[in-house]
Protein backbone atom coordinates (compact mmCIF):
# COMPACT_ATOMS: atom_id res chain seq x y z
CA UNK A 1 0.00 0.00 0.00
CA UNK A 2 1.53 3.21 -1.21
CA UNK A 3 2.04 5.74 1.65
CA UNK A 4 0.41 9.37 1.47
CA UNK A 5 2.10 10.92 -2.17
CA UNK A 6 2.24 14.89 -2.39
CA UNK A 7 3.70 16.74 -5.50
CA UNK A 8 5.40 18.26 -6.27
CA UNK A 9 8.29 18.26 -3.98
CA UNK A 10 9.66 21.74 -4.42
CA UNK A 11 7.74 24.31 -6.40
CA UNK A 12 9.11 27.49 -6.83
CA UNK A 13 7.10 30.86 -7.32
CA UNK A 14 7.52 34.31 -8.29
CA UNK A 15 5.24 36.92 -6.01
CA UNK A 16 2.09 36.95 -7.37
CA UNK A 17 1.19 33.46 -8.96
CA UNK A 18 -0.62 30.72 -8.01
CA UNK A 19 0.20 27.60 -6.09
CA UNK A 20 -1.47 24.38 -5.97
CA UNK A 21 -0.12 21.61 -4.28
CA UNK A 22 -1.47 17.75 -4.39
CA UNK A 23 -1.92 15.20 -2.12
CA UNK A 24 -3.19 11.57 -2.97
CA UNK A 25 -4.26 9.97 0.47
CA UNK A 26 -3.54 6.36 0.91
CA UNK A 27 -5.86 3.59 -0.58
CA UNK A 28 -9.10 3.72 1.44
CA UNK A 29 -8.46 7.07 3.54
CA UNK A 30 -11.49 9.32 2.88
CA UNK A 31 -9.81 12.17 5.52
CA UNK A 32 -7.16 14.37 4.49
CA UNK A 33 -5.35 16.89 6.46
CA UNK A 34 -3.15 19.96 5.18
CA UNK A 35 -0.10 21.56 8.14
CA UNK A 36 1.89 23.90 7.38
CA UNK A 37 5.57 24.61 8.45
CA UNK A 38 7.27 27.79 8.71
CA UNK A 39 11.15 28.27 9.40
CA UNK A 40 12.06 27.16 12.61
CA UNK A 41 8.22 26.77 13.61
CA UNK A 42 6.67 23.18 14.34
CA UNK A 43 4.02 22.27 11.91
CA UNK A 44 0.39 24.65 11.92
CA UNK A 45 -2.94 22.98 11.46
CA UNK A 46 -4.63 24.37 8.46
CA UNK A 47 -7.60 22.36 7.43
CA UNK A 48 -9.54 19.34 7.51
CA UNK A 49 -11.47 17.84 4.77
CA UNK A 50 -13.53 14.49 3.69
CA UNK A 51 -14.46 14.22 0.28
CA UNK A 52 -16.53 16.83 -1.14
CA UNK A 53 -16.32 18.47 2.07
CA UNK A 54 -14.67 20.78 4.32
CA UNK A 55 -15.18 20.14 8.02
CA UNK A 56 -12.30 22.34 10.27
CA UNK A 57 -10.86 25.28 8.08
CA UNK A 58 -9.95 26.89 11.44
CA UNK A 59 -6.13 27.22 10.68
CA UNK A 60 -6.59 28.47 6.92
CA UNK A 61 -5.32 31.85 6.38
CA UNK A 62 -9.13 33.86 5.70
CA UNK A 63 -7.57 35.33 2.05
CA UNK A 64 -5.41 33.56 -0.93
CA UNK A 65 -5.57 29.92 0.27
CA UNK A 66 -7.98 26.88 0.05
CA UNK A 67 -8.56 23.56 -0.27
CA UNK A 68 -10.58 21.04 -1.68
CA UNK A 69 -11.11 17.19 -1.74
CA UNK A 70 -13.12 16.10 -4.53
CA UNK A 71 -15.19 12.69 -5.20
CA UNK A 72 -12.01 11.77 -7.70
CA UNK A 73 -8.68 12.48 -7.45
CA UNK A 74 -6.26 14.42 -5.06
CA UNK A 75 -6.48 16.64 -2.70
CA UNK A 76 -5.57 20.54 -3.38
CA UNK A 77 -4.14 23.35 -1.63
CA UNK A 78 -4.85 25.82 -3.50
CA UNK A 79 -2.35 29.70 -2.58
CA UNK A 80 -3.56 32.37 -5.07
CA UNK A 81 -0.96 35.80 -5.18
CA UNK A 82 1.79 34.18 -2.90
CA UNK A 83 4.23 36.05 -1.23
CA UNK A 84 7.05 35.43 0.46
CA UNK A 85 5.71 35.22 3.78
CA UNK A 86 4.14 31.87 2.23
CA UNK A 87 7.98 30.55 1.72
CA UNK A 88 7.26 27.12 4.05
CA UNK A 89 7.03 23.52 4.21
CA UNK A 90 3.22 22.37 3.39
CA UNK A 91 2.53 18.56 4.64
CA UNK A 92 -0.30 16.81 3.86
CA UNK A 93 -2.01 13.58 6.03
CA UNK A 94 -4.74 11.33 5.43
CA UNK A 95 -6.92 8.84 7.75
CA UNK A 96 -9.34 5.68 6.90
CA UNK A 97 -11.69 7.60 9.64
CA UNK A 98 -12.00 10.00 11.94
CA UNK A 99 -10.09 9.12 15.06
CA UNK A 100 -7.43 7.49 13.75
CA UNK A 101 -4.03 7.95 13.33
CA UNK A 102 -2.90 10.44 10.74
CA UNK A 103 0.00 9.01 8.03
CA UNK A 104 1.85 11.59 6.64
CA UNK A 105 3.35 12.70 3.44
CA UNK A 106 6.86 13.88 2.57
CA UNK A 107 5.65 17.36 2.32
CA UNK A 108 6.18 19.96 -0.49
CA UNK A 109 8.50 23.05 0.21
CA UNK A 110 7.26 26.14 -1.57
CA UNK A 111 9.42 29.01 -2.02
CA UNK A 112 8.61 32.55 -3.13
CA UNK A 113 10.82 34.18 -4.84
CA UNK B 1 -4.51 28.25 23.36
CA UNK B 2 -3.01 24.44 23.39
CA UNK B 3 0.66 24.92 22.81
CA UNK B 4 3.66 22.25 22.78
CA UNK B 5 6.78 23.67 24.19
CA UNK B 6 9.88 20.91 23.39
CA UNK B 7 13.56 21.47 23.78
CA UNK B 8 15.54 23.52 21.45
CA UNK B 9 17.69 21.31 19.49
CA UNK B 10 20.08 19.99 17.36
CA UNK B 11 21.05 17.30 19.76
CA UNK B 12 24.39 15.32 19.43
CA UNK B 13 25.08 11.98 20.82
CA UNK B 14 27.32 9.32 20.34
CA UNK B 15 25.75 5.64 19.79
CA UNK B 16 24.54 3.74 22.71
CA UNK B 17 24.11 7.06 24.55
CA UNK B 18 21.42 7.89 26.89
CA UNK B 19 18.30 10.09 24.98
CA UNK B 20 15.91 12.26 26.30
CA UNK B 21 13.72 15.12 24.89
CA UNK B 22 11.61 16.96 26.67
CA UNK B 23 8.03 17.92 26.32
CA UNK B 24 5.61 20.11 27.98
CA UNK B 25 2.41 20.56 27.12
CA UNK B 26 -0.54 23.70 28.00
CA UNK B 27 -3.62 22.42 27.15
CA UNK B 28 -7.29 22.21 28.69
CA UNK B 29 -8.77 18.94 29.89
CA UNK B 30 -7.04 15.68 29.07
CA UNK B 31 -5.57 15.66 25.45
CA UNK B 32 -3.85 12.73 23.81
CA UNK B 33 0.11 13.08 23.62
CA UNK B 34 1.92 11.81 20.47
CA UNK B 35 6.46 11.90 19.16
CA UNK B 36 6.09 11.89 15.43
CA UNK B 37 9.26 11.13 13.80
CA UNK B 38 10.63 12.38 10.71
CA UNK B 39 13.84 10.75 9.18
CA UNK B 40 15.53 12.84 6.11
CA UNK B 41 13.49 13.14 2.98
CA UNK B 42 10.32 11.49 4.73
CA UNK B 43 6.95 12.62 5.84
CA UNK B 44 6.50 12.22 9.88
CA UNK B 45 5.36 8.75 11.38
CA UNK B 46 3.93 8.30 14.27
CA UNK B 47 6.54 6.69 17.11
CA UNK B 48 4.46 6.31 20.06
CA UNK B 49 1.63 7.97 21.79
CA UNK B 50 -0.35 7.83 25.16
CA UNK B 51 -4.20 8.65 25.37
CA UNK B 52 -4.29 9.37 29.50
CA UNK B 53 -2.48 10.29 32.73
CA UNK B 54 0.27 7.69 33.53
CA UNK B 55 0.50 5.84 30.35
CA UNK B 56 3.75 4.58 29.04
CA UNK B 57 3.72 5.02 25.29
CA UNK B 58 6.91 2.95 23.98
CA UNK B 59 7.83 1.34 20.53
CA UNK B 60 11.28 0.52 18.91
CA UNK B 61 13.26 1.40 22.37
CA UNK B 62 11.33 4.67 23.02
CA UNK B 63 8.97 5.44 25.75
CA UNK B 64 6.71 8.25 27.01
CA UNK B 65 5.10 8.54 29.83
CA UNK B 66 2.08 10.43 30.04
CA UNK B 67 2.64 12.93 33.19
CA UNK B 68 -0.08 15.13 33.86
CA UNK B 69 1.03 16.81 37.32
CA UNK B 70 3.94 18.10 35.49
CA UNK B 71 2.46 18.37 32.01
CA UNK B 72 5.08 16.49 30.26
CA UNK B 73 5.40 13.91 27.93
CA UNK B 74 9.61 13.63 27.60
CA UNK B 75 10.98 10.84 24.67
CA UNK B 76 13.59 8.62 26.17
CA UNK B 77 15.38 5.87 24.91
CA UNK B 78 18.34 3.87 26.96
CA UNK B 79 20.88 3.39 23.81
CA UNK B 80 20.98 5.59 20.70
CA UNK B 81 21.67 4.02 17.35
CA UNK B 82 22.96 6.08 14.42
CA UNK B 83 19.82 5.05 12.09
CA UNK B 84 17.86 7.00 14.96
CA UNK B 85 18.90 10.27 13.63
CA UNK B 86 16.18 12.92 12.49
CA UNK B 87 13.75 15.19 13.95
CA UNK B 88 11.54 14.44 16.53
CA UNK B 89 8.34 16.09 17.04
CA UNK B 90 5.79 16.21 20.40
CA UNK B 91 2.25 16.80 20.04
CA UNK B 92 -0.92 16.92 21.34
CA UNK B 93 -4.51 16.56 20.41
CA UNK B 94 -8.05 17.18 22.11
CA UNK B 95 -10.48 14.82 22.36
CA UNK B 96 -13.68 15.54 19.40
CA UNK B 97 -10.76 17.09 17.46
CA UNK B 98 -8.39 16.15 14.48
CA UNK B 99 -5.91 18.91 14.78
CA UNK B 100 -2.56 17.94 15.76
CA UNK B 101 -1.07 20.39 17.63
CA UNK B 102 3.07 20.03 17.21
CA UNK B 103 6.08 21.03 18.75
CA UNK B 104 8.79 22.89 16.83
CA UNK B 105 10.74 19.56 16.50
CA UNK B 106 14.01 18.79 17.91
CA UNK B 107 16.79 17.29 15.39
CA UNK B 108 18.80 14.28 16.88
CA UNK B 109 22.17 13.32 15.20
CA UNK B 110 23.65 10.08 16.53
CA UNK B 111 27.42 9.34 15.88
CA UNK B 112 29.14 6.10 15.59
Amino acid sequence: NAGVMQNPRHLVRRRGQEARLRCSPMKGHSHVYWYRQLPEEGLKFMVYLQKENIIDESGMPKERFSAEFPKEGPSILRIQQVVRGDSAAYFCASSPIQGYEQYFGPGTRLTVT
Amino acid sequence: GDSVTQMEGPVTLSEEAFLTINCTYTATGYPSLFWYVQYPGEGLQLLLKATKADDKGSNKGFEATYRKETTSFHLEKGSVQVSDSAVYFCALQQGGSEKLVFGKGTKLTVNP
